[in-house]
Order: structure tokens, then C-alpha cells, then sequence
């Protein structure tokens, strides 16, 4: 069965502290592999989309990469407003519903 | 430019009552989704229209039905709610059926 695994579930982090967040996947066929981050309370924000292995997207402090089998996400000197859960989620090829398989996703806490 | 919108917030329904869930969006999307959202079970698709016009299930989509209004709005309703029907439901929209998704910012239903 498609699956989408994150790890960790949790993570603290001091400000300044970089890591990275883990999505694996054993999917038969990957269309996209897809970066939100939620907000308590809030839906999730789209931050990127990753399509073929080595490919690398930045935004800010968050650079996103992508291997055959697994995405990390790489948080770099991280601020208390990048505390969020970050989820990712796959879609898959063939696919008829589009739809995005999600993790269960990490949660990021930054303490100043 | 609002994104994606969603009413209500917050709803509390007695089991057997019926419900509507609405949805908005005015980026000119033509795919629109809805997902529920489960602690610990990550965001499953209930059902979705890939264009205006055709609705079709999702991963989830038993007690729901659904309609698509015109292109702007995608509805979701449930005929006779259930407890293991409270979740957080969210909304999204994407250009086509393979490009990001945009979500809303959900409603938080509870079915007692």
C-alpha cells in the first residue's frame, strides 16, 4: 500500500538551530511531492512542490529536496515564527482523483 | 483576493441532524477538493471535482454527498450526521487536477 511517513513527530529546536524533516514515501509511481506547513487552528499553506529526483527548492530559511524515495525538508537558522507542523503529501501517476496522500506530519517548536 | 473560503467556522450538530457545508474560491481555479482532517490520520480526501461539472469520491467518502455549484463553489453535505463524522473538514482549490492545492481555513464540526 501507498504510503507517506514523516519523521520526526516532534521537534525542538533552539532559535538558530537548523534541522531537517524527513518524508519518506513507497509510492509505485510519484507525480509531485508536495511542502505545506499548518498553523494551529488554520489550513495548511502550500509552500512547494518537488517533481524529480535531485531537484531543490528555497524559500527563505526552508529549502525542500527530493530523492527517490524520500524529501527533506531543511529548516536553516529557524526563528519562533517558523514554528508550525509541516506536512507532506504525494500525488501519485496514474492518478484519476488527483488527490494528495498526506503524512501525518512533523511539528516544529523554535524557542527564542 | 480571498483564496479560499469556508462557512461555517465552528459547528455543533446532534446526531441525525443534516448539515452544508460552503465553499469559495475566486482564484479561477477549475479543480476543488474537500478533505477531513483526524488527529493522528493526516488529511483524507472525501471527494472531489475536477472541473466544473463532474464530482467523483475521494478516499472517504460514505455519509457525504456533494455538489458543484458553478465554478467558484463546491459544497458539502452531510443527510444524517454521525459521531465519527466530527473531524475539521477543509476545502481546496487547485488550477488542474496536478498542480498545488490551495486550502481554506476549515470548519471544525462536532457531531454529539
Amino acid at each position: 500500500e501507498d504510503q507517506v511517513t514523516q519523521s520526526p513527530e516532534a521537534l525542538r529546536l533552539q532559535e538558530g538551530e537548523s534541522s531537517s524533516l524527513n518524508c519518506s514515501y513507497t509510492v509505485s509511481g510519484l507525480r509531485g511531492l508536495f511542502w505545506y506547513r499548518q498553523d494551529p487552528g488554520k489550513g495548511p499553506e502550500f509552500l512547494f512542490t518537488l517533481y524529480s529526483a535531485g531537484e531543490e527548492k528555497e524559500k527563505e530559511r526552508l529549502k525542500a529536496t527530493l530523492t527517490k524515495k524520500e524529501s527533506f525538508l531543511h529548516i536553516t537558522a529557524p526563528k519562533p515564527e517558523d514554528s508550525a507542523t509541516y506536512l507532506c503529501a504525494v500525488q501519485l501517476v496514474p492518478s484519476n482523483d488527483y488527490k494528495l496522500s498526506f503524512g501525518a506530519g512533523t511539528t516544529v517548536t523554535v524557542r527564542a | 483576493n480571498a483564496g479560499v473560503t469556508q462557512t461555517p467556522k465552528f459547528q455543533v450538530l446532534k446526531t441525525g441532524q443534516s448539515m452544508t457545508l460552503q465553499c469559495a474560491q475566486d482564484m479561477n481555479h477549475n479543480s476543488m477538493y474537500w478533505y477531513r482532517q483526524d488527529p493522528g490520520m493526516g488529511l483524507r480526501l472525501i471527494y472531489y471535482s475536477a472541473s466544473e461539472g463532474t464530482t467523483d469520491k475521494g478516499e472517504v467518502p460514505n455519509g457525504y454527498n456533494v455538489s458543484r455549484l458553478n465554478k467558484r463553489e463546491f459544497s458539502l453535505r452531510l443527510e444524517s450526521a454521525a459521531p465519527s463524522q466530527t473531524s475539521v473538514y477543509f476545502c481546496a482549490s487547485s488550477i488542474w487536477g496536478d498542480y498545488e492545492q490551495y486550502f481554506g481555513p476549515g470548519t471544525r464540526l462536532t457531531v454529539t
